[in-house]
């Protein structure tokens, strides 16, 4: 079955520090992932998939099979980086579906 | 921003009412999804869309129906709603597409039931 863990529920760190935010997955098929953000009382929108393997806002996410891990990293965090992110994975062979990690609130202090 | 828009954004409710949520796209995507969204829980699907009139469950369906009767619009429907029900609820669209197709989402319903 597929699932995707977000093992943080709240992370907080300084301005200018590293970030990671950890996800893992289970899926027997070939994985698709992306990493979503939901800014205060917003829809949530793409931040990046790792087909694209690129880097948006600052930051970067490498799939890594071995570990089943898709963690997101940003080597600087700013404070307008403050928001819920989600792990996702599409089935794209199980009706298109995505199923969502429970999130990880990142809160970045002034 | 993707074509989706959800009605209505907030609502209250008594318990045992019956309410029912549209989801509305402009996309003409093929695959349409009910999320709720609950601290502590992430997004969890509460049913799906593969085409019109072609719909299933999700993890966690019971209480809800949904009904496609045209591909613009997705209905979410509480047939008697309890306080468990009390979330925020999105909806979102998606193409078969390629391999890096993505899902858009609409702005959500924050549903209370009193």
């Amino acid at each position: 079955a597929q699932r995707v863990t977000q093992p943080e529920k709240l992370l907080s760190v300084f301005k200018g520090a590293p970030v990671e935010l950890k996800c893992n997955y289970s899926y027997s098929g070939s994985p698709e992932l992306f990493w979503y953000v939901q800014y205060s009382r917003q829809r949530l929108q793409l931040l990046l998939r790792h087909i694209s393997r690129e880097s948006i806002k600052g930051f970067t996410a490498d799939l890594n099979k071995g570990e089943t891990s898709f963690h997101l990293k940003k080597p600087f965090a700013q404070e307008e980086d403050s928001a819920m992110y989600y792990c996702a994975l599409r089935a794209q062979y199980n009706f298109n579906k995505f199923y969502f990690g429970s999130g990880t609130k990142l809160n970045v202090k002034p | 921003d993707a074509g989706i828009t959800q009605s209505p954004r907030h609502k209250v409710t008594e318990t045992g009412t019956p309410v029912t949520l549209r989801c509305h796209q402009t996309e003409n995507h093929r695959y349409m999804y009910w999320y709720r969204q609950d601290p502590g829980h992430g997004l969890r699907l509460i049913h799906y869309s593969y085409g019109v009139k072609d719909t299933d469950k999700g993890e966690v369906s019971d209480g809800y129906s949904v009904s496609r009767s045209k591909t613009e619009d997705f209905l979410l429907t509480l047939e008697s709603a309890t306080s468990s029900q009390t979330s925020v609820y999105f909806c979102a669209i998606s193409d078969r597409g390629g391999i890096n197709t993505e899902a858009f989402f609409g702005q959500g319903t924050r549903l209370t039931v009193v």
